[in-house]
């Protein structure tokens, strides 16, 4: 079974600082890996996503993503953030395999950008 | 386009009630997805439908909670008895295709009481 571990509940940063968010994941297949942002009380929203090909991902808003696969992670990087930026990040992974669409969420990470 | 559509955006209602959440998928869309979201268990897929069809409902709690699609554009939620652990978010989401490749889009939530 797949599973995804975001070891930070809430990140605090200053406006205009780089932030990283971390996300490792486990499966005993290749696997699909997500960004999404949820902005309060909003739906989530689609940053990015890593299927096939280069490692670094670029997505909305500035973010890119690292998937690396000996290490099993996909952190999230901005190197400047905005005070809009303060929103929950949700790491989701999903099996290649197959047909199965279940994706699997990470408990998130809530980031929060002061002045 | 309108998006995933949830109603209603927010429910109260005391023990024991029937409670029927409601979605309409984006149009063209053939998979659709419920996820409940709380502070204590994050995100979890409870059913998910394909062509109308339900492809995996291993998520759904208990024999308290049904959802059926009768068509492409519509589906509910039900809870009966409702309980107050049954508080949460509900979301909806919907995709094209049933690969695992493809984004699932959300919808903007239902913020459930059960008092």
């Amino acid at each position: 079974a797949q599973s995804v571990t975001q070891l930070d509940s809430q990140v605090p940063v200053f406006e205009e600082a780089p932030v990283e968010l971390r996300c490792n994941y486990s499966s005993s297949v290749s696997v699909y890996l997500f960004w999404y942002v949820q902005y309060p009380n909003q739906g989530l929203q689609l940053l990015l996503k890593y299927l096939s090909g280069s490692t670094l991902v670029k997505g909305i808003n500035g973010f890119e993503a690292e998937f690396n696969k000996s290490q099993t992670s996909f952190h999230l990087r901005k190197p400047s953030v905005h005070i809009s930026d303060t929103a929950e990040y949700f790491c989701a992974v999903r099996e290649s395999t197959g047909t199965a669409s279940k994706l699997t969420f990470g408990t998130g990470t809530r980031l929060q950008v002061t002045l | 386009d309108a998006g995933v559509i949830q109603s209603p955006r927010h429910e109260v209602t005391e023990m024991g009630q029937e409670v029927t959440l409601r979605c309409k998928p984006i149009s063209g869309h053939n998979s659709l997805f419920w996820y409940r979201q709380t502070m204590m268990r994050g995100l979890e897929l409870l059913i998910y439908f394909n062509n109308n069809v339900p492809i995996d409902d291993s998520g759904m709690p208990e024999d308290r909670f049904s959802a059926k699609m009768p068509n492409a554009s519509f589906s509910t939620l039900k809870i009966q008895p409702s309980e107050p652990r049954d508080s949460a978010v509900y979301f909806c989401a919907s995709s094209f295709g049933r690969g695992p490749s493809y984004e699932q889009y959300f919808g903007p939530g239902t913020r459930l009481t059960v008092t």
